[in-house]
């Protein structure tokens, strides 16, 4: 039961230009929702979140947008820069019904961006 | 401010054996979690302390357990390994329930 999907498994976009990484959930007592980036063989690095209360939160070129009546988050990257080539990976968390810090994690996108 | 840390970074075992993977959260961090991230799976859940408490538990057998320490640091123990259990082997540390920090992870090979 995939409960975080990331549909797209590769995105490739010129340097410069947007990337769109898109992520769909079915649990709705998800409240927070995260975005991380991941290089082969490290941790996950930690981008921006965004609480079930609001529909966007901005951090420099990155935006995350949350529609919950569609269940769907996206995050927007703009502009796309070669060196963010990596995995990007959704996350959410119940965590205000379960009070814990478990994160249910989408199968992630690669994201290319060409020079 | 220092980051995750996990020892050791690389790990090779044999079959039926058991290993201890360590974690160390950032300072004032008292939540840690383990996440196991393979190929086929991604990354999924294993288990979550607090205080010392294990506040959750995903769906693994109870070969794989561990503990949290009264510093917050953390202990991770597979028991009788199978081929199977290769694997990245991730912790994180969070104040409570917000963004979870990861560490470089253990890269554990059963052989």
């Amino acid at each position: 039961d995939q409960q975080v999907k990331q549909n797209s498994p590769s995105l490739s976009v010129q340097e410069g230009r947007i990337s769109i990484l898109n992520c769909d959930y079915t649990n709705s007592m998800f409240d927070y929702f995260l975005w991380y980036k991941k290089y082969p063989a490290e941790g996950p690095t930690f981008l921006i979140s965004i609480s079930s209360i609001k529909d966007k939160n901005e951090d420099g070129r990155f935006t995350v947008f949350l529609n919950k009546s569609a269940k769907h988050l996206s995050l927007h990257i703009v502009p796309s820069q070669p060196g963010d080539s990596a995995v990007y990976f959704c996350a959410a968390s119940a965590r205000e019904s379960s009070n814990t810090g478990k994160l249910i994690f989408g199968q992630g996108t690669t994201l290319q961006v060409k020079p | 401010k220092a980051g995750v840390t996990q020892t050791p970074r690389y790990l090779i075992k044999t079959r039926g054996q058991q290993v201890t993977l360590s974690c160390s959260p950032i300072s004032g961090h008292r939540s840690v979690s383990w996440y196991q991230q393979t190929p086929g799976q991604g990354l999924q859940f294993l288990f979550e302390y607090f205080s010392e408490t294990q506040r959750n538990k995903g769906n693994f057998p109870g070969r794989f357990s561990g503990r949290q320490f009264s510093n917050s640091r953390s202990e991770m123990n597979v028991s009788t390994l199978e081929l199977g259990d290769s694997a990245l082997y991730l912790c994180a540390s969070s104040l409570a329930t917000g963004e979870a920090f990861f560490g470089q992870g253990t890269r554990l090979t059963v052989v």
